[in-house]
């Protein structure tokens, strides 16, 4: 079983849509959760970390369980430039080393 | 502040060739950790140093190697380079006083002919 293991995707969707990435985590010691964005051929910048109570960012909403190992990104009102590969990123041991998801691509319809 | 930096941008090589990859880290982060993308596909994990130490290795033949120095910069070397090796290299770092997310470099993007 893979660290870290998204949605396998992609997800068409048209515009204004809501759509959600689930992302599972192996190692119930995992500490730190966070969500990247990847744009083609470009290199993956930071879209939000994941809080335990969860949290928003505009459109955005990040989400944690931990019983069920698993966080989640809920997109709201999908916009155009919404399209892009979502990576889930795990932290994880005292070296805090990081596992990335595969990633999940989004394309949002006209 | 100086985010990621990598060198050089893009690289053409001939097959068998050597190549050597550098990754400048944000100041204070002391992990570097290297990735390897192939044209539409996901990030492959390659390797991850911290404090100057080989921390974890993913599943690569031992032709990529690396290091990392004193100030935390970090070398990616391949050897007897192949066509497959064609790919963006991303080098990311993370850690410091907060310890938190990771950051990215452009990228280096390598194409073997």
């Amino acid at each position: 079983r893979k660290e870290v293991e998204q949605d396998p995707g992609p997800f068409n969707v048209p515009e204004g849509a809501t759509v959600a990435f689930n992302c599972t985590y192996s190692n119930s010691a995992s500490q730190s959760f966070f969500w990247y964005r990847q744009d083609c051929r470009k290199e993956p910048k930071l879209l939000m970390s994941v809080y335990s109570s969860g949290n928003e960012d505009g459109r955005f909403t990040a989400q944690l369980n931990r019983a069920s190992q698993y966080i989640s990104l809920l997109i709201r009102d999908s916009k155009l430039s919404d399209s892009a590969t979502y990576l889930c990123v795990v932290i994880t041991g005292s070296a805090r080393q990081l596992t990335f998801g595969s990633g999940t691509q989004l394309t949002v319809l006209p | 502040e100086a985010g990621v930096t990598q060198s050089p941008t893009h690289l053409i090589k001939t097959r068998g060739q050597q190549v050597t990859l550098r990754c400048s880290p944000i100041s204070g982060h002391t992990s570097v950790y290297w990735y390897q993308q192939a044209l539409g596909l996901g990030l492959q994990f390659l390797l991850w140093y911290d404090e100057g130490e080989e921390r974890n290795r993913g599943n690569f033949p031992p032709r990529f190697s690396g290091r990392q120095f004193p100030n935390y910069s970090s070398e990616l070397n391949v050897n007897a380079l192949e066509l497959e090796d064609s790919a963006l290299y991303l080098c990311a770092s993370s850690g410091g006083p907060l310890n938190t997310e990771a950051f990215f470099g452009q990228g280096t993007r390598l194409t073997v002919v």
